[in-house]
């Protein structure tokens, strides 16, 4: 099943809190795992990306930790800022096509001074 | 850096009209172009994935008849909404990668008005 699914569908979060954020896929044959954010009336942005190989890709206040065996993931944002207020898509791209991914349907992410 | 621009941002076409988009890559090599649709409820669609000495491929429920896609060199690439009806709404993301390259790139969009 080529499906990326996102959870929660909305957070919440109070500024300096960590928010965190979850996907899960079900196809083994994903390997590479962005994550985009996307402001209101831009394009996604690629933010932080992880390989199945790794287990934890630390990029300044933005954290991916990978499960392999239970496909999960999450991304963790520490100290959150107002301006991280956005929403958030966990992507994935299928190994046997090294050009497509598939998207998750995003987290919305409000962070609140 | 990479960038990715698209033109128009926003575009107003009537009902049963066409309206063509385009996408440019300034700074790399764009190899392959993926066109998605974003609806309003943020949810993204593949419609077609054009990569550099291949076919363009068409995902399911998208057809070149319809979404003609052109990718005539490594920076440059235009899609075409044919006879647009109110379901073609949307925001229309290019996305473009670079030989060997893991990221893919995307344009700030063309936003599709139909009315």
């Amino acid at each position: 099943q080529q499906q990326v699914r996102q959870s929660p569908q909305s957070l919440t979060v109070w500024e300096g809190e960590t928010a965190i954020l979850n996907c899960s896929y079900e196809d083994s044959t994903f390997n590479y795992f962005p994550w985009y954010q996307q402001f209101p009336g831009e394009g996604p942005a690629l933010l932080i990306s992880i390989s199945s190989v790794s287990d934890k890709k630390e990029d300044g206040r933005f954290t991916i930790f990978f499960n392999k065996r239970e496909k999960k993931l999450s991304l963790h944002i520490t100290d959150s800022q107002p301006g991280d207020s956005a929403t958030y898509f966990c992507a994935a791209r299928i190994g046997t096509n090294a050009y497509k991914v598939i998207f998750g349907k995003g987290t919305h992410l409000h962070v609140l001074p | 850096g990479a960038l990715v621009y698209q033109y128009p941002r926003r575009t107003i076409c009537k009902s049963g009209t066409s309206m063509r988009m385009e996408c440019q890559a300034v700074g790399f090599q764009a190899t392959s172009v993926a066109w998605y649709r974003q609806s309003p409820q943020k949810t993204f669609e593949l419609i077609a994935l054009s990569t550099v000495n291949s076919a363009i491929k068409y995902e399911q429920n998208f057809t070149q008849e319809k979404f003609p896609i052109s990718h005539p060199n490594l920076s440059f690439s235009s899609m075409t909404v044919l006879n647009a009806y109110l379901e073609d709404r949307g925001l229309y993301l290019c996305g473009a990668r670079d030989w060997g390259g893991y990221e893919q790139y995307f344009g700030p969009g063309t936003r599709l008005t139909v009315l």
